[in-house]
């Protein structure tokens, strides 16, 4: 069974930085694209950003955004994906999932429980 | 990239059939068959219901079934149950080689 757990989620003041986790199991992690959606309390989703697998070389893309400001990065040895965010603001606050895009396809198959970021001016 | 356009409510009766559209652009929506819908309870992660436009993964009710045409796609759910009340999602892949997803509608089974 596929599973996706988040962790490192908290309060954080404007500015700050903060680094999300996404550890994985039951699927072969090292060849599944990663990505992180979002979504500000009582609002919608928003996609954040995407990692391809190593054969991909790592490739990653953000949403404008968050551009220069978040970076995701993974450690197959680990089977976990990361989420560093710096530079935080106010309206970063949301609850951060972490989502597996399914193979040849661009739907997320897969949802973590999702962490809480607050970031506080 | 803004977010794709959705109704923000719609409502239907329990056995009723009712559909959500999402429109977007030919850069998004019009330009890939790469469109998923999401289905979201209060407090809990989405759940994949369709992708790629008309495919539904293992597990999902028939019930529920996608379309597009033009810069414009939907979604359809038949036979309206009293569990089907949530918010749903669409999303598609861009040009710019990201996702965008839809603002969101709240389904109401009245």
């Amino acid at each position: 069974e596929v599973h996706l757990v988040e962790s490192g989620g908290g309060l954080v003041q404007e500015g700050g930085s903060l680094k999300l986790s996404c550890a994985a199991s039951g699927f072969s992690f090292s060849d599944s694209f990663m990505h992180w959606v979002r979504q500000a309390p009582g609002k919608g989703l928003e996609w954040v950003g995407r990692i391809k697998s190593r054969g991909e070389r790592y490739a990653t893309a953000y949403v404008e955004p968050v551009k220069g400001r978040f970076t995701i990065s993974r450690d197959d040895s680990k089977n976990t994906a990361y989420l560093q965010m710096y530079s935080l603001k106010t309206e970063d606050t949301a609850v951060y999932y972490c989502t597996r895009q399914l193979t040849g396809s661009a739907g997320f198959d897969s949802w973590g429980q999702g962490t809480l970021v607050t970031v506080s001016s | 990239q803004s977010a794709l356009t959705q109704p923000a409510s719609v409502s239907g009766s329990p056995g009723q059939s009712i559909t959500i559209s999402c429109t977007g652009t030919s850069s998004d929506v019009g330009g890939y068959n790469y469109v998923s819908w999401y289905q979201q309870y209060p407090g809990k992660a989405p759940k994949l219901i369709i992708y790629d436009v008309i495919n539904r993964p293992s597990g999902v009710s028939n019930r529920f079934s996608g379309s597009k045409s033009g810069n414009t796609a939907s979604l359809t759910i038949s036979g309206l149950q009293a569990e089907d009340e949530a918010d749903f999602y669409c999303s598609s892949f861009t040009s710019s080689s990201t996702w965008v997803f839809g603002v969101g509608t709240k389904l109401t089974v009245l």
